[in-house]
């Protein structure tokens, strides 16, 4: 069955960086692309950016472009995303979702478990 | 960006009884394909968010029938047919024919 299995939580300073790492199974991983989405404590969801597994491309909410970096490595199916110059309002559950591969609409059908980040002095 | 606006906030509901819950948008979420692509997520408390509902109106594997959406360009709904104490949560609507993708606020479903 499909699985995305998240890091364990991080507590990080302001202006420190976070990775954090979403490893998928039960799926073929370069058919498909991941999405990370951020719910700020008792809020809503908030896409924050897609790679693909077939070609590496990448796509970030504009807020973030130049702070952040996804990666993947397709040896341990693992999708990464590095979040720099970290504020205290990114404090929240970072989800990560399988979506689509390329160019296109986008799903989100299999979710991880999320992946709390308390950003603290 | 394109806006979802849900409604309600909140809907208390008698066990047993519907529910329904409406997403606009701001703007057509047809894609070059032909197909909406306007998904319903549920999130049970401290659980992650879980598919419901694809383009508009197809359930996902393993849903129960008594949920079901409808709509077309930009007006949609969630229904719940009869309403059981494991639905509690908050309901999200997202679209994902433009990037980037964007979700409604949320409407939080509680038992009365």
């Amino acid at each position: 069955q499909v699985q995305l299995v998240q890091s364990a939580a991080e507590v990080k300073r302001p202006g420190a960086s976070v990775k954090v790492s979403c490893k998928t199974s039960g799926y073929t991983f370069s058919n498909y692309g991941i999405s990370w989405i951020r719910q700020a404590p008792g809020q809503g969801l908030e896409w924050v950016a897609w790679i693909s597994a077939y070609n590496g491309n990448t796509y970030s909410a504009q807020r973030l472009q130049g702070r952040i970096t996804m990666t993947i490595d397709t040896s341990t199916r693992t999708a990464y995303m590095e979040l720099r110059r970290l504020t205290f309002d990114e404090t929240g559950i970072y989800y990560c979702a399988r979506d689509i591969p390329a160019g296109g609409a986008s799903f989100m059908d299999y979710w991880g478990q999320g992946t709390l980040l308390t950003v603290s002095s | 960006d394109v806006v979802l606006t849900q409604s309600p906030l909140s809907l208390p509901v008698t066990l047993g009884q519907p529910a329904s819950i409406s997403c606009i948008s701001s703007q057509s979420l047809e894609y070059s394909d032909g197909n909406t692509y306007l998904n319903w997520f549920q999130q049970r408390p401290g659980q992650s968010p879980r598919l419901l509902i694809y383009r508009i109106s197809n359930r996902d594997s393993g849903v129960p029938v008594r949920f079901s959406g409808s709509g077309s360009g930009t007006v949609f709904t969630l229904k719940i047919s009869r309403v059981e104490a494991e639905d509690v949560g908050v309901y999200y609507c997202m679209q994902g024919a433009h990037w980037p993708v964007t979700f409604g606020g949320g409407t939080k479903v509680e038992i009365k």
